[in-house]
């Protein structure tokens, strides 16, 4: 069993629409977790960095922790055909140096 | 600044063969990253540099797999007698080593493995 479990998907949704993407997690440990953004043939890029459990919004990005459930989620309002990607949620023991652990990503289309 | 450069983008190598792939980190970033991502898979954690010196390869799959970053700045993994299943992207990532609040990972495009 992985680290980290992430529905690879792939999901579509109209333009417009919420999305949300989660991820459950084995390791009580994880005290840091990210959510990336993965355009194709791109290197994933940083959205959103919560630490502990806890809520924290970004414009239209809200990343959700709940550490007692060992469930993360991410979720989009009004989403935009830009917003189609892979989105990856990560997450590590500590911060600083430390090698992320990664969910399988979950392929998103936003149709216009 | 310019971000996390990788060389070459693709590399297509056969089989038994020798591959080295390079890194360029943003300039000042401590430490540097190497992950390998399997097609529709996520990234997997293979090596981790302080400055210069290589302080976790707990991820390396195997000795045929060695990374060096020799002057703390630019990193090369080498990867030797090249097997269909080291076909991935690798990327490589730098961060500034902060020790409180956010450290952020910036990772490269990755250089694309494909071993006939």
């Amino acid at each position: 069993q992985k680290e980290v479990e992430q529905d690879p998907g792939p999901l579509s949704v109209p333009e417009g629409a919420i999305v949300s993407l989660n991820c459950t997690y084995s390791n009580s440990a994880f005290q840091y977790f990210m959510w990336y953004r993965q355009y194709s043939r791109k290197g994933p890029e940083l959205l959103m960095y919560t630490y502990s459990s806890g809520n924290k919004e970004d414009g239209r990005f809200t990343a959700q922790v709940d550490k007692s459930s060992k469930y993360i989620s991410l979720f989009i309002r009004d989403s935009q055909p830009s917003d189609s990607a892979t989105y990856l949620c990560a997450m590590s023991v500590v911060t600083g140096a430390n090698n992320l652990f990664f969910g399988t990503g979950t392929r998103l289309t936003v149709i216009p | 600044g310019a971000g996390v450069s990788q060389s070459p983008r693709y590399k297509v190598a056969k089989r038994g063969q020798d591959v080295a792939l390079r890194c360029d980190p943003i300039s000042g970033h401590v430490s540097l990253f190497w992950y390998q991502q399997a097609l529709g898979q996520g990234p997997e954690f293979l090596t981790y540099f302080q400055n210069e010196a290589q302080l976790d390869k707990s991820g390396l799959p195997s000795d045929r797999f060695f990374a060096e970053r020799p002057e703390g700045s630019v990193s090369t993994l080498k990867i030797q007698r090249t097997q269909q299943e080291d076909s991935a992207v690798y990327l490589c990532a730098s961060s500034l080593d902060l020790e409180e609040s956010q450290d952020t990972q910036y990772f490269g495009p990755g250089t694309r493995l494909t071993v006939l």
